[in-house]
């Protein structure tokens, strides 16, 4: 049971790349998100899902795609990198029953620099 | 909007003094969760507790003890006989009833000193 997985745990991009992001977990979660963390201060909602086949804004959602074809992965994507989105990534996930929230399990992050 | 708010931007204690980290909240949520994460200075983020809204009972977890108070809106989290190793950025968080998605503070870095 590997939990929440993130690939790659590191990447320099050029201003202008583009580059996937992948997130997987093993726990059978409904719920996806994807965080990012910049110095000083706590994570930031990105993109989110629900379930397989859907997904949503958070509070930073310029920028960046998101997509959720299969039930365990959750992708990232950035289309045309810039130095802003040089951040910590983290992406977690979280089953919920009605009006029960489990936990929210992270997965390693994933450092993104943009020159 | 939902909103957390961890005043103590950094602490500094000697090995074995009791530290308190601070953390209020806001939502208009009726139903709500708060969490505590640690993030040790390899960058994980490590669960500590969740407290739903309708639970005021302190809990106290080995040498962890957190305190939440409704009508002050607070979710203290108190380290007895502090350690190295609990040396970390401490995160508190809130969920909400749409998304379930996390609103974070901007975390409280403790440093202990041997």
């Amino acid at each position: 049971n590997a939990g929440v997985t993130q690939t790659p745990k590191f990447r320099v991009l050029k201003t202008g790349q583009s580059m996937t992001l992948l997130c997987a977990q093993d726990m059978n979660h409904e719920y996806m998100y994807w965080y990012r963390q910049d110095p000083g201060m706590g994570l930031r909602l990105i993109h989110y899902s629900v379930g397989e086949g859907t997904t949503a804004k958070g509070e930073v959602p310029d920028g960046y795609n998101v997509s959720r074809l299969k039930k365990q992965n959750f992708l990232l994507g950035l289309e045309s990198a810039a130095p802003s989105q040089t951040s910590v990534y983290f992406c977690a996930s979280s089953q919920i029953a009605g009006e029960i929230q489990e936990t929210q399990y992270f997965g390693p992050g994933t450092r993104l620099l943009v020159l | 909007a939902q909103k957390v708010t961890q005043a103590q931007t950094e602490i500094s204690v000697v090995e074995k003094e009791d530290v308190t980290l601070d953390c209020v909240y806001e939502t208009r949520d009726t139903t709500y969760y708060l969490f505590w994460y640690k993030q040790p200075p390899s960058g994980e983020l490590v669960f500590l507790i969740r407290r739903n809204s309708f639970d005021e009972q302190n809990e106290i977890s080995g040498r962890y003890s957190w305190n939440f108070q409704k009508s002050t809106s607070s979710f203290n989290f108190t380290i007895t006989a502090s350690q190295v190793v609990d040396s970390a950025v401490y995160f508190c968080a809130l969920s909400d009833t749409g998304r379930r998605a996390l609103t974070f503070g901007s975390g409280t870095r403790l440093q202990v000193q041997p």
